[in-house]
């Protein structure tokens, strides 16, 4: 059973448009979640996290949002970029291990 | 190190040879993890070190699956009587404390079992 989802394998958004990433989670115990950006053949980086007690946490591009009732999070990128393309990550940590969802492919096209 | 290193980056067995990875935790982090992602998955959680200790064994998928890590810095993992289910990136990554620092992770060693 997932405990972290990411129901939408891949997305894809013009330049310029937002883009935004879902994620549900069914363990009420999570008390941060992340969000990890990957390259091919790279190890994934960290992007932005969010506290359980937090409802919107924003750096640069990127804001995450967390609707604890409906245990649900989203990544917001605007202005999306050609750097953007990768695939995403949610994640979400419990007692100090960080268990990831399949990911999101998204495709920034031109 | 400045960051996270896994050797070998890539790695071709054969079926029913043992292997082992490596992971070079960036210095003075204390938390070291193990995950691996198949083709078309997620990451999936393998182990979990604290230091020396391995408080959270429960994502090894068999007792083919084994861990250690010495001097609190470099761990291995190794796999004995490969199989060809065992072919995914195994992942490392390491955390100055708890999870909820964030992971910095290594490049990933990529096994084939052929």
């Amino acid at each position: 059973d997932q405990q972290v989802k990411q129901n939408s394998p891949s997305l894809s958004v013009q330049e310029g448009r937002i883009s935004i990433l879902n994620c549900d989670y069914t363990n009420s115990m999570f008390d941060y979640f992340l969000w990890y950006k990957k390259y091919p053949a790279e190890g994934p980086t960290f992007l932005i996290s969010i506290s359980s007690i937090k409802d919107k946490n924003e750096d640069g591009r990127f804001t995450v949002f967390l609707n604890k009732s409906a245990k649900h999070l989203s990544l917001h990128i605007v202005p999306s970029q050609p750097g953007d393309s990768a695939v995403y990550f949610c994640a979400a940590s419990e007692d100090d291990k960080i268990i990831f969802g399949k990911g999101t492919r998204l495709h920034i096209l031109p | 190190g400045a960051g996270v290193s896994q050797s070998p980056s890539n790695k071709v067995t054969e079926k029913g040879k043992d292997v082992e990875l490596r992971c070079d935790p960036i210095s003075g982090h204390t938390a070291l993890y193990w995950y691996r992602q198949s083709l078309g998955q997620g990451l999936e959680f393998l182990i979990y070190f604290q230091g020396n200790s391995a408080p959270d064994k429960s994502g090894l998928p068999s007792d083919r699956f084994s861990a250690e890590r010495t001097g609190g810095s470099v761990s291995t993992l190794t796999i004995q009587r490969t199989q060809q289910e065992d072919s995914a990136v195994y992942l490392c990554a390491s955390s100055p404390q708890t999870a909820s620092y964030g992971y910095t992770f290594g490049s990933g060693t990529r096994l084939t079992v052929v």
